[in-house]
């Protein structure tokens, strides 16, 4: 099983500041990551897929790179909206996997 | 526009059963692995089932496995998720999700109550 370990758990910050998420697999994924973001109370979003692609509607502001191991989401400029839990995800190997999650909170 | 809507979660006591159900509307459902993900009060996403286009290959979370079983109808464009055995560390919300393995075609509904208890 694929063991995804996000970090930080807990990232605080200011609207305007530039947000760096990990994610780091426990074997090589490839690019077969996506990141989801889940604002209190609502259904999980897909941000990015294949590591690097934004998904539909997503401002440009949010970015993922990475293959490996080792993957980023970079939120360039956070907005109020950003203010919520992160989580990556693998989908090379069956059991998918998710990571803990980073929650990023207003400092 | 793509829907999945979750129906049949609720309240059921230790050692009980539930069927989730998921009816999808909007996209070509038999082109689609599904599967459900659920997420516990307070916690984390956890993948719990996926089942294939044909329904040949279903595969499963150690955490359920010989308790809950996927199925889907694609004659009514629908998926299910038999919940037996249910223990209160299953109690959480339970979604249905359209599945690739690139994570282009990726889909949630609005989710579904299970809780536990006695």
């Amino acid at each position: 099983e694929i063991v995804l370990t996000q970090s930080p758990a807990t990232l605080s910050l200011s609207p305007g500041e530039r947000a760096t998420l990990s994610c780091r697999a426990s074997q090589s994924i490839g690019t077969y990551l996506v990141w989801f973001q889940q604002r209190p109370g609502q259904t999980p979003r897909l941000l990015i897929y294949s590591a690097s692609t934004r998904a539909t509607g997503i401002p440009a502001r949010f970015s993922g790179s990475g293959s490996g191991t080792d993957f980023t989401l970079t939120i360039s400029s956070l907005e109020p909206e950003d203010f919520a839990v992160y989580y990556c995800q693998q989908r090379s190997n069956w059991p998918l996997s998710f990571g803990g999650g980073t929650k990023v909170e207003f400092k | 526009e793509v829907q999945l809507v979750e129906s049949g979660g609720g309240l059921v006591k230790p050692g009980g059963s539930l069927r989730l159900s998921c009816a999808a509307s909007g996209f070509t459902f038999t082109s689609y692995f599904m599967i459900w993900v659920r997420q516990a009060p307070g916690k984390g996403l956890e993948w719990v089932s996926s089942i294939s286009h044909s329904t040949s290959y279903a595969v499963y979370a150690d955490s359920v496995k010989g308790r809950f079983t996927i199925s889907r109808d694609n004659a009514q464009n629908s998926v299910y998720l038999q919940m037996n055995g249910l223990r209160a560390e299953d109690t959480a919300i339970y979604y249905c999700t359209t599945y690739t393995q690139r994570g282009n075609f990726d889909y949630w509904g609005q989710g579904t109550l299970v809780s536990v208890s006695s």
